[in-house]
């Protein structure tokens, strides 16, 4: 069965820079969106249609998508950015989610 | 602005119903679809099911197909689930959550969920 693949946890000097990635088979015709969720709160949605943000998230919140992989990448990280990540993706009659990135900033 | 309240989380034994509602404000609830997703303690997200905007399309997640109902009620702006021969695996928190679109595409909001726990 169809499955996006995330790395359990990256790490990151605050000030630099972040890439979380998502693996599935041909993600890249499809359409990803990416979630951060802080402890005991619900997520939030920081990218959509693979590239675009939300009102509200800061331009240092980026994503591309191709061929097998999706990215999500925070510039100039900041200890606030410090969360799970979630990357998502769905056909018509199903959605998914990646097992989840916890990022630290140290 | 859009606001999603869910209630109707408690503690349930194994094989006993539980019904949870999430009350919807602040957007046109009729012209999007509505997701319900859940979290196991210290565990990731897990999407449940959709219903479209109009209620005549539902899909499931194969682990409560067949167990799990997705229903609305746009004259009282209210997503539900009902959830059947409740098992240890269901215990999560609950969130609902609207689509962008009138049918499958990304959640753009979420509610602050609601705690099922399954326990004899």
């Amino acid at each position: 069965s169809y499955a996006l693949i995330q790395p359990p946890s990256v790490s990151v000097s605050p000030g630099q820079t972040a890439s979380i990635t998502c693996s599935g088979d041909k993600l890249g015709n499809k359409y990803a969106s990416w979630y951060q969720q802080k402890p005991g709160h619900s997520p939030v949605l920081v990218v959509y249609q693979d590239t675009k943000r939300p009102s509200g998230v800061p331009e240092r919140f980026s994503g591309s998508n191709s061929g097998n992989t999706a990215t999500l990448t925070i510039s100039g990280t900041q200890g606030v950015d410090e969360a799970d990540y979630y990357c998502q993706s769905w056909d018509i009659n199903t959605v998914l989610f990646g097992g989840g990135t916890k990022l630290t900033v140290l | 602005q859009v606001q999603l309240v869910e209630s109707g989380g408690g503690v349930v034994q194994p094989g006993r119903s539980l019904r949870l509602s999430c009350a919807a404000s602040g957007f046109s609830f009729s012209s999007h679809a509505m997701h319900w997703v859940r979290q196991a303690p210290g565990k990731g997200l897990e999407w449940v099911a959709v219903i479209w905007y109009d209620g005549r399309n539902k899909y499931y997640a194969e682990s409560v197909k067949g167990r799990f109902t997705i229903s609305r009620d746009s004259s009282r702006n209210t997503l539900y689930l009902q959830m059947n021969s409740l098992r240890g695996e269901d215990t999560a928190v609950y969130y609902c959550a609207r689509d962008n679109k009138v049918t499958t595409s990304w959640t753009d909001y979420w509610g602050q969920g609601t705690l099922v726990s399954v326990s004899s």
